[in-house]
């Protein structure tokens, strides 16, 4: 699977986009990417998930490069609920089960 | 729908101990996870199933035993608990849908200590 890399902190003002980079170089063309987020120390909630297209639902927008190489998560309008630490992870869905690890991911803080 | 359930909270062991713990899901999924988080660090990959009656290894599987003999249960066990195993354990479920869907369910945790 394609390792990712992500910064490891951002900042955002309350109302503002969020947008969250993540790197993915190696992808191969069967890797999905997806996104999770961890509040506090619960579990992690999935976020959205994308191959090649832009992607959008109620909670965020993923926006994928062309060559697929990088992504970027997109929170249009952040809250103060929002701060988490976001996670990018790729791999061949769950056919791939084996290789479901998250990395250190970016802890996004949201500020009035 | 409970969602995914972990079993304890929380739970203090010492050197040595053997313990288990027990994720339930209600969603009727396929596969089922256990990762671990270390302090301020993502999550890593102990063992997974996908299916009742299998398991599988995962990025992290020394000192972990599972079993998965029915569906909805996903049981983590600790032979000999060592300090290092002193962690956050996460259970997790996922549907087998197709198409890249693979949208995890997480448990609350368990937060282990060993002394």
């Amino acid at each position: 699977d394609a390792k990712t890399t992500q910064p490891p902190s951002m900042d955002c003002a309350e109302g503002r986009a969020a947008n969250l980079p993540c790197n993915h170089s190696t992808i191969s063309g069967n890797e999905y990417v997806y996104w999770y987020r961890q509040i506090h120390s619960q579990g992690p909630q999935y976020i959205i998930h994308g191959l090649k297209n832009n992607e959008t639902n109620e909670m965020a927008s993923l926006i994928i490069t062309e060559d697929r190489k990088s992504s970027t998560l997109i929170l249009p309008h952040a809250t103060l609920r929002d701060t988490a630490v976001y996670y990018c992870i790729v791999r061949e869905s769950y056919t791939n089960a084996g290789k479901s690890t998250f990395g250190d991911g970016t802890t996004l803080t949201v500020k009035p | 729908n409970a969602g995914v359930t972990q079993t304890p909270k929380f739970r203090v062991l010492k050197t040595g101990q053997s313990m288990t713990l027990l994720c339930a899901q209600d969603m009727n999924h396929e596969y089922m996870y256990w990762y671990r988080q270390d302090p301020g660090m993502g999550l890593r990959l102990i063992h997974y199933s996908v299916g009742e009656g299998t398991t599988a290894k995962g990025e992290v599987p020394d000192g972990y035993n599972v079993s998965r003999l029915k569906k909805q249960n996903f049981l983590l066990g600790l032979e000999s608990a060592a300090p290092s195993q002193t962690s956050v354990y996460f259970c997790a479920s996922s549907p087998r849908l197709g198409r890249g869907v693979d949208e995890q369910f997480f448990g609350p945790g368990t937060r282990l200590t060993v002394l």
